[in-house]
C-alpha cells in the first residue's frame, strides 16, 4: 500500500544502546520529518528533510540523528539511548517543502522504550 | 512565540449535538494551519489545510475557519456521531516547520 512506512512498530533498549527507526515513503514526497509524541505534549519536531542530502534541526533534535540518502527513506538513529527518549515516533511525509498547501502523511508510529 | 494552544483539552458531547474548538496561534510569520484527525491506534489523518486570512473548508459535517490577523482557527463538527470520536489537532506551519497543538479529545456519546 502507498504511503509511509515505519518499522519496528514497538522496541525496547536498553540504555545506551544505539538503534535506527526506518521510514520509507513510495509518493515522491520531497519534504520528510520526524516527531515525538510524549503525554501532555504536542508532536515535537526532531529533524526534518527538504530533499534528499538535505536534512535540518527540529525542536528536540539532541540524542538523535538523520540522513536522507534517497528521496524514499529518512532513517532516525539513537546513538545512545536514554530513558528521556522513551517516546512514540511519527514520521510524517508530504509533497513539497514544509507542507504549506499539503497536509502530512504520517507514518503508523514507532513506541519506543528504554529501560 | 511559537506555541499553538487548543482549547478545550477535552470534551464529551452526546450524539447529535454540534461542537467547535479552538486553535490560537501567533499572527506573525504565518504560512499555512493545518488540522488533523487523530484515532486512538491509527495516525493522524489531514482534515484540512488553510492559508488565507478568512478561509473556510468544509468536508461533509466537518468544517473550518481561519483568521490570521487575530491567530485562531475553528473547527466545527455539526451533528456529533461517536465515528468522530477522536483527538483533533492544529498545527502551524513557519515555513519548514510545524509546531503542533496538544489536541482537543473529543469523545461522542451515543
Amino acid at each position: 500500500n502507498a504511503g509511509v512506512t515505519q518499522t519496528p512498530k514497538f522496541q525496547v533498549l536498553k540504555t545506551g544502546q544505539s538503534m535506527t527507526l526506518q521510514c520509507a515513503q513510495d509518493m515522491n514526497h520531497e519534504y520528510m520529518s520526524w516527531y515525538r509524541q510524549d503525554p501532555g505534549m504536542g508532536l515535537r519536531l526532531i529533524h526534518y528533510s527538504v530533499g534528499a542530502g538535505i536534512t535540518d534541526q527540529g525542536e528536540v533534535p539532541n540524542g538523535y540523528n538523520v540522513s536522507r540518502s534517497t528521496t524514499e527513506d529518512f532513517p532516525l538513529r539513537l546513538l545512545s539511548a536514554a530513558p528521556s527518549q522513551t517516546s512514540v515516533y511519527f514520521c510524517a511525509s508530504s509533497p513539497i517543502t514544509g507542507g504549506s498547501n499539503y497536509g502530512y502523511t504520517f507514518g503508523s508510529g514507532t513506541r519506543l522504550t528504554v529501560v | 512565540i511559537l506555541n499553538v494552544e487548543q482549547s478545550p483539552q477535552s470534551l464529551h458531547v452526546q450524539e447529535g449535538d454540534s461542537t467547535n474548538f479552538t486553535c490560537s496561534f501567533p499572527s506573525s510569520n504565518f504560512y499555512a494551519l493545518h488540522w488533523y484527525r487523530w484515532e486512538t491506534a491509527k495516525s493522524p489523518e489531514a482534515l484540512f489545510v488553510m492559508t488565507l486570512n478568512g478561509d473556510e473548508k468544509k468536508k461533509g459535517r466537518i468544517s473550518a475557519t481561519l483568521n490570521t490577523k487575530e491567530g485562531y482557527s475553528y473547527l466545527y463538527i455539526k451533528g456529533s456521531q461517536p465515528e468522530d470520536s477522536a483527538t483533533y489537532l492544529c498545527a502551524r506551519n513557519t515555513g519548514n516547520q510545524f509546531y503542533f497543538g496538544t489536541g482537543t479529545s473529543l469523545t461522542v456519546i451515543p
